[in-house]
């Protein structure tokens, strides 16, 4: 079985300062990690992802996450937070080894950045 | 903008209906989806399709069918639909299913049911 937790329902965050949206994964094998973004009346858009190789990953408007195999966690991070950051955020993961199973989505995060 | 257009954007309608709600991408992805979203909750899964075949149904209800003409088209037929069906239907697609394929999503089209 596959699952992802995103333990804050809500993160503010003052414009310029550095974010931090969590994320932790549950997977038999070895996983393949996703972050969204969506923005009101819009479709989820990617941002990054975690395949393999280098932790850190780089995405998408400045975003980037960190994969830590041993804390099962893959947190987005910015070093500089914009007030257009303000949106819904998704973590998705997928167990490598598990065929077609379907991506399994978070409940999502809605950051907040103000000005 | 989205490379997964859906249409329409917006659609009412009533409980003895019939609608249709239409997904198209042109990224040779051979791997469709629709998803169901409730205001601030996930996507959840309804249908896949990998090589224009069914391959996934979350047992979603019969009201909701699904139909992918070719590659590139996915249709989902509305009939019978309930208020509690009212969501935002989203499309995607990926180059496969499985893998480290990322889901490409459309805008969605917002359903309210009367």
């Amino acid at each position: 079985a596959q699952s992802v937790a995103q333990p804050e329902d809500q993160v503010n965050v003052a414009e310029g300062n550095p974010l931090t949206v969590k994320c932790t994964y549950s997977v038999s094998g070895n996983p393949y990690l996703f972050w969204y973004v969506q923005y009101p009346n819009r479709g989820l858009q990617f941002l990054l992802k975690y395949i393999t190789g280098d932790n850190l990953v780089k995405g998408s408007y400045g975003f980037e996450a960190e994969f830590n195999k041993s804390q099962t966690s893959f947190h987005l991070k910015k070093p500089s937070a914009l007030v257009s950051d303000s949106a819904l955020y998704f973590c998705a993961v997928r167990d490598m080894d598990s065929g077609n199973t379907p991506l399994v989505f978070g409940k999502g995060t809605r950051l907040s950045v103000i000005a | 903008d989205t490379e997964v257009t859906q249409t329409p954007k917006h659609l009412v309608m009533g409980m003895t209906n019939k609608k249709s709600l239409k997904c198209e991408q042109h990224m040779g992805h051979r791997a469709m989806y629709w998803y169901k979203q409730k205001a601030k909750k996930p996507p959840e899964l309804m249908f896949v399709y990998s090589y224009e075949k069914l391959s996934i149904n979350e047992s979603v209800p019969s009201r909701f069918s699904p139909e992918c003409p070719n590659s590139s088209l996915l249709n989902l037929h509305l009939h019978a639909l309930q208020p509690e069906d009212s969501a935002l239907y989203l499309c995607a697609s990926s180059q496969v299913t499985g893998h480290n394929s990322p889901l490409h999503f459309g805008n969605g089209t917002r359903l309210t049911v009367t």
